[in-house]
């Protein structure tokens, strides 16, 4: 079956500009993840989902970064006034319903590599 | 301190050999990760692992939660498996919230 899909694969922009990335999860895949890829960082958690809901929105970097996911399903990231230090591989990753102490294995997405100029 | 330690952080190894990357970590944890991460590729899960060992293929992952230490071993390796290795945990009673290792480069040579 499909796998998580992201688009676009790569998004360059001006400093300042507002950007939109988009995640379309596995079907039926209750959990979303957002997650950062930096050079040099490595992997961070930005936020979850389970549902429409957004538990943990911990991992957000400033209040310029804001998630929404309608109908359980698609999600998008939203970087508002985009600065050089957003550059970076935003990864979506999906899994099955996590039910309390049940912890499932995440499939990621192929990333949004964003370019801030 | 990152709560999520690997070594080594480089690896080149000819083809055939075997393979051993290592993860620490410092806090308690509920379960452990190991991704794989091609050049220019997307995020694979390998193993989700919370005690003992666990094979697949040319692949075992092995943890002790005592130690806080898990190994990635890789047998008879080939040049496809030249990737990114990472280590991630559930810590803190979080069954979704991954932290991650900075990731080993693993390149075989033919």
């Amino acid at each position: 079956g499909a796998g998580v899909s992201q688009s676009p694969s790569n998004k360059v922009t001006e400093k300042g500009k507002d950007v939109e990335l988009r995640c379309d999860p596995i079907s039926g895949h209750t959990a979303l993840y957002w997650y950062r890829q930096s050079l040099g960082q490595g992997l961070e958690f930005l936020i979850y989902f389970q549902g429409n809901s957004a538990p943990d929105k911990s991992g957000l970097p400033s209040d310029r970064f804001s998630a929404e996911r309608t109908g359980g399903s698609v999600s998008t990231l939203t970087i508002q006034r985009t600065q050089q230090e957003d550059s970076a591989v935003y990864l979506c990753a999906s899994s099955p319903f996590l039910a309390g102490g049940h912890y499932n294995e995440q499939f990621f997405g192929p990333g949004t590599r964003l370019t801030v100029l | 301190k990152n709560e999520v330690e690997q070594s080594p952080q480089n690896l080149t190894a000819q083809e055939g050999e075997f393979i051993t990357i290592n993860c620490s970590y410092s806090v308690g944890i509920s379960a452990l990760h190991w991704l794989q991460q091609h050049p220019g590729g997307g995020i694979v899960s390998l193993f989700m692992l919370s005690s003992g060992k666990k094979k697949h293929g040319r692949l075992i992952a092995t943890i002790n939660i005592q130690e806080k230490h898990s190994s990635l071993h890789i047998t008879a390796s080939h040049p496809r498996d030249s990737a990114v290795y990472i280590c991630a945990v559930n810590s803190g009673g979080s069954n979704y919230k991954l932290t991650f290792g900075k990731g080993t480069l693993l390149t075989v040579n033919p």
